[in-house]
Protein backbone atom coordinates (compact mmCIF):
# COMPACT_ATOMS: atom_id res chain seq x y z
CA UNK A 1 0.00 0.00 0.00
CA UNK A 2 1.36 3.40 -1.36
CA UNK A 3 0.67 6.35 1.25
CA UNK A 4 1.03 10.15 -0.77
CA UNK A 5 1.31 13.05 1.48
CA UNK A 6 0.51 16.62 0.06
CA UNK A 7 1.99 19.09 0.24
CA UNK A 8 5.81 18.07 0.61
CA UNK A 9 6.57 21.14 2.29
CA UNK A 10 4.60 24.48 3.23
CA UNK A 11 4.97 27.34 4.85
CA UNK A 12 3.00 29.15 7.59
CA UNK A 13 3.10 31.68 10.27
CA UNK A 14 1.99 31.31 14.40
CA UNK A 15 -1.30 31.24 14.52
CA UNK A 16 -1.96 29.66 11.43
CA UNK A 17 -4.62 26.89 10.51
CA UNK A 18 -2.59 24.01 9.00
CA UNK A 19 -4.14 21.17 7.09
CA UNK A 20 -2.09 17.85 5.44
CA UNK A 21 -3.62 15.71 3.44
CA UNK A 22 -2.76 12.05 3.12
CA UNK A 23 -4.06 9.58 0.39
CA UNK A 24 -3.57 5.99 0.71
CA UNK A 25 -3.54 3.32 -2.84
CA UNK A 26 -6.48 1.00 -2.04
CA UNK A 27 -9.00 1.42 0.81
CA UNK A 28 -7.13 0.83 4.50
CA UNK A 29 -10.57 1.77 6.57
CA UNK A 30 -9.44 4.08 9.54
CA UNK A 31 -5.96 2.38 10.05
CA UNK A 32 -4.23 5.58 9.79
CA UNK A 33 -1.64 7.22 12.20
CA UNK A 34 0.20 10.52 12.36
CA UNK A 35 3.81 11.02 13.19
CA UNK A 36 5.62 14.22 14.37
CA UNK A 37 9.44 14.49 13.52
CA UNK A 38 11.71 17.11 14.60
CA UNK A 39 15.39 16.96 13.80
CA UNK A 40 17.45 14.50 14.91
CA UNK A 41 14.95 12.94 17.12
CA UNK A 42 12.50 9.87 17.12
CA UNK A 43 9.02 10.10 15.75
CA UNK A 44 6.33 10.76 18.32
CA UNK A 45 2.54 9.65 17.71
CA UNK A 46 0.17 11.93 17.17
CA UNK A 47 -2.68 10.41 16.04
CA UNK A 48 -4.06 6.65 15.77
CA UNK A 49 -7.20 4.94 14.03
CA UNK A 50 -7.39 8.36 11.69
CA UNK A 51 -9.08 10.27 14.99
CA UNK A 52 -7.76 9.27 18.26
CA UNK A 53 -5.96 11.78 19.86
CA UNK A 54 -2.36 9.98 21.46
CA UNK A 55 -2.98 11.07 25.35
CA UNK A 56 -0.86 14.47 26.19
CA UNK A 57 -1.24 15.32 22.53
CA UNK A 58 -2.45 18.73 22.60
CA UNK A 59 -6.10 19.03 21.04
CA UNK A 60 -5.17 21.62 18.36
CA UNK A 61 -4.07 18.89 16.34
CA UNK A 62 -7.23 16.77 14.96
CA UNK A 63 -7.35 14.06 12.22
CA UNK A 64 -10.13 13.05 9.89
CA UNK A 65 -11.06 10.70 7.08
CA UNK A 66 -11.63 6.87 5.99
CA UNK A 67 -11.11 5.03 3.18
CA UNK A 68 -8.18 6.45 1.03
CA UNK A 69 -8.12 10.00 1.72
CA UNK A 70 -7.12 11.88 5.27
CA UNK A 71 -6.13 15.04 7.17
CA UNK A 72 -3.95 16.16 9.64
CA UNK A 73 -5.21 19.37 11.04
CA UNK A 74 -3.51 21.52 13.35
CA UNK A 75 -6.20 24.76 14.50
CA UNK A 76 -3.45 27.45 15.72
CA UNK A 77 0.00 26.91 14.80
CA UNK A 78 2.79 26.61 18.11
CA UNK A 79 6.29 27.37 17.62
CA UNK A 80 6.44 23.91 18.98
CA UNK A 81 4.76 22.71 16.12
CA UNK A 82 7.39 23.46 13.30
CA UNK A 83 8.58 20.13 12.36
CA UNK A 84 8.07 17.37 9.92
CA UNK A 85 4.73 15.18 9.94
CA UNK A 86 4.34 11.65 8.42
CA UNK A 87 1.06 9.71 7.74
CA UNK A 88 1.71 5.53 8.31
CA UNK A 89 -0.86 3.12 7.16
CA UNK A 90 -1.39 0.06 9.58
CA UNK A 91 -4.03 -1.92 7.46
CA UNK A 92 -1.60 -3.95 5.82
CA UNK A 93 2.05 -4.24 7.66
CA UNK A 94 2.95 -0.35 8.09
CA UNK A 95 4.14 1.89 5.39
CA UNK A 96 4.92 5.75 5.77
CA UNK A 97 3.79 9.51 3.77
CA UNK A 98 6.87 10.63 2.09
CA UNK A 99 6.53 13.25 4.61
CA UNK A 100 5.56 17.20 5.05
CA UNK A 101 7.76 19.71 6.24
CA UNK A 102 6.07 22.36 8.33
CA UNK A 103 8.53 25.66 8.04
CA UNK A 104 8.16 29.21 8.98
CA UNK A 105 6.60 31.47 7.07
CA UNK B 1 7.71 3.20 31.59
CA UNK B 2 8.53 1.98 28.69
CA UNK B 3 11.91 2.74 26.74
CA UNK B 4 13.99 0.98 23.85
CA UNK B 5 17.49 1.52 23.53
CA UNK B 6 19.09 0.78 20.28
CA UNK B 7 22.94 -0.17 19.68
CA UNK B 8 25.11 -1.66 16.68
CA UNK B 9 27.70 -0.54 14.81
CA UNK B 10 27.95 2.75 13.61
CA UNK B 11 30.40 1.79 10.31
CA UNK B 12 30.19 -1.12 8.22
CA UNK B 13 31.54 -2.01 4.93
CA UNK B 14 29.55 -3.26 1.86
CA UNK B 15 28.61 -6.51 2.06
CA UNK B 16 28.66 -7.12 5.64
CA UNK B 17 26.09 -8.22 7.51
CA UNK B 18 24.74 -5.41 10.29
CA UNK B 19 23.47 -6.77 13.45
CA UNK B 20 21.38 -3.70 15.81
CA UNK B 21 20.49 -4.61 18.99
CA UNK B 22 16.76 -3.09 20.60
CA UNK B 23 16.99 -3.57 24.59
CA UNK B 24 13.58 -2.89 25.92
CA UNK B 25 12.29 -2.32 29.43
CA UNK B 26 8.77 -1.11 30.89
CA UNK B 27 7.52 -3.74 28.99
CA UNK B 28 7.88 -7.62 27.89
CA UNK B 29 7.72 -9.33 24.79
CA UNK B 30 6.67 -12.61 26.55
CA UNK B 31 3.54 -10.61 27.16
CA UNK B 32 0.69 -11.79 24.85
CA UNK B 33 -0.18 -8.75 22.04
CA UNK B 34 3.31 -7.24 22.12
CA UNK B 35 5.37 -6.58 19.22
CA UNK B 36 8.49 -4.17 18.26
CA UNK B 37 9.56 -2.72 15.40
CA UNK B 38 12.67 -1.47 13.46
CA UNK B 39 12.48 1.35 11.18
CA UNK B 40 15.21 3.42 9.43
CA UNK B 41 15.49 6.92 7.81
CA UNK B 42 18.04 7.39 5.08
CA UNK B 43 19.59 11.17 5.63
CA UNK B 44 17.12 13.48 5.01
CA UNK B 45 14.30 10.79 3.80
CA UNK B 46 10.91 9.57 5.18
CA UNK B 47 10.64 6.89 7.49
CA UNK B 48 10.57 3.64 6.07
CA UNK B 49 9.22 0.13 8.27
CA UNK B 50 11.73 -2.54 7.99
CA UNK B 51 10.79 -5.45 10.15
CA UNK B 52 8.24 -6.31 13.00
CA UNK B 53 8.27 -9.34 15.64
CA UNK B 54 5.36 -10.48 17.90
CA UNK B 55 5.65 -11.64 21.50
CA UNK B 56 4.47 -15.61 20.11
CA UNK B 57 7.91 -15.26 17.42
CA UNK B 58 5.05 -14.08 14.78
CA UNK B 59 7.72 -11.85 12.37
CA UNK B 60 6.15 -9.39 9.66
CA UNK B 61 9.04 -8.22 6.46
CA UNK B 62 9.11 -4.85 4.27
CA UNK B 63 8.70 -6.84 1.24
CA UNK B 64 11.66 -5.48 -0.97
CA UNK B 65 13.88 -6.27 1.63
CA UNK B 66 12.83 -9.51 3.22
CA UNK B 67 15.60 -11.59 1.76
CA UNK B 68 17.92 -9.56 3.73
CA UNK B 69 16.70 -8.97 6.68
CA UNK B 70 15.89 -11.23 9.61
CA UNK B 71 14.80 -10.38 13.15
CA UNK B 72 14.76 -12.21 16.82
CA UNK B 73 14.40 -12.04 20.53
CA UNK B 74 16.01 -12.94 23.45
CA UNK B 75 12.61 -12.45 25.95
CA UNK B 76 15.46 -13.44 28.97
CA UNK B 77 17.43 -10.16 28.11
CA UNK B 78 14.79 -8.53 26.66
CA UNK B 79 16.40 -7.46 23.60
CA UNK B 80 15.56 -7.68 19.65
CA UNK B 81 18.12 -8.06 17.54
CA UNK B 82 18.03 -7.34 13.65
CA UNK B 83 20.30 -8.47 10.90
CA UNK B 84 20.58 -7.36 7.68
CA UNK B 85 22.92 -8.86 5.29
CA UNK B 86 24.24 -7.74 2.47
CA UNK B 87 25.04 -4.30 3.30
CA UNK B 88 24.83 -1.52 0.80
CA UNK B 89 25.47 2.13 1.07
CA UNK B 90 21.71 2.25 0.56
CA UNK B 91 21.28 1.34 3.68
CA UNK B 92 22.90 4.04 5.15
CA UNK B 93 20.60 6.03 7.90
CA UNK B 94 19.15 5.94 11.40
CA UNK B 95 17.96 2.81 12.74
CA UNK B 96 14.97 2.76 15.14
CA UNK B 97 13.42 0.48 17.17
CA UNK B 98 9.72 1.23 18.46
CA UNK B 99 7.16 -0.41 20.56
CA UNK B 100 3.92 -1.55 18.78
CA UNK B 101 0.40 -1.15 20.85
CA UNK B 102 -2.32 -2.94 19.16
CA UNK B 103 -5.83 -2.37 20.05
CA UNK B 104 -8.65 -4.52 17.80
CA UNK B 105 -7.22 -4.22 14.10
CA UNK B 106 -5.36 -0.88 14.52
CA UNK B 107 -1.59 -0.89 15.41
CA UNK B 108 0.55 2.34 15.94
CA UNK B 109 4.02 2.75 17.57
CA UNK B 110 3.78 5.08 20.85
CA UNK B 111 6.93 4.34 21.87
CA UNK B 112 10.33 4.91 19.67
CA UNK B 113 14.12 4.60 20.99
CA UNK B 114 16.21 7.56 20.26
CA UNK B 115 17.65 5.88 17.44
CA UNK B 116 21.19 4.27 15.90
CA UNK B 117 23.23 5.53 13.25
CA UNK B 118 24.36 3.25 10.10
CA UNK B 119 26.99 4.50 7.75
CA UNK B 120 27.35 1.77 5.14
CA UNK B 121 30.93 2.79 3.53
CA UNK B 122 34.16 1.30 2.07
Amino acid sequence: IQMTQSPSSLSASVGDRVTITCRASQSISSYLNWYQQKPGKAAKLLIFGAINLQSGVPSRFSGSGSGTEFTLTISSLQPEDFATYYCQQSYNMWTFGQGTKVEVK
Amino acid sequence: QVTLEESGPTVVKPTQTVTLNCTISGFSLTTSGEGVGWIRQPPGKALEWLALIYWDDDKRFRPDLEGRLAITKDPSKDQILLTVTNADPADTGTYYCAHLQTVGWSSYFDYWGQGTPVTVSS
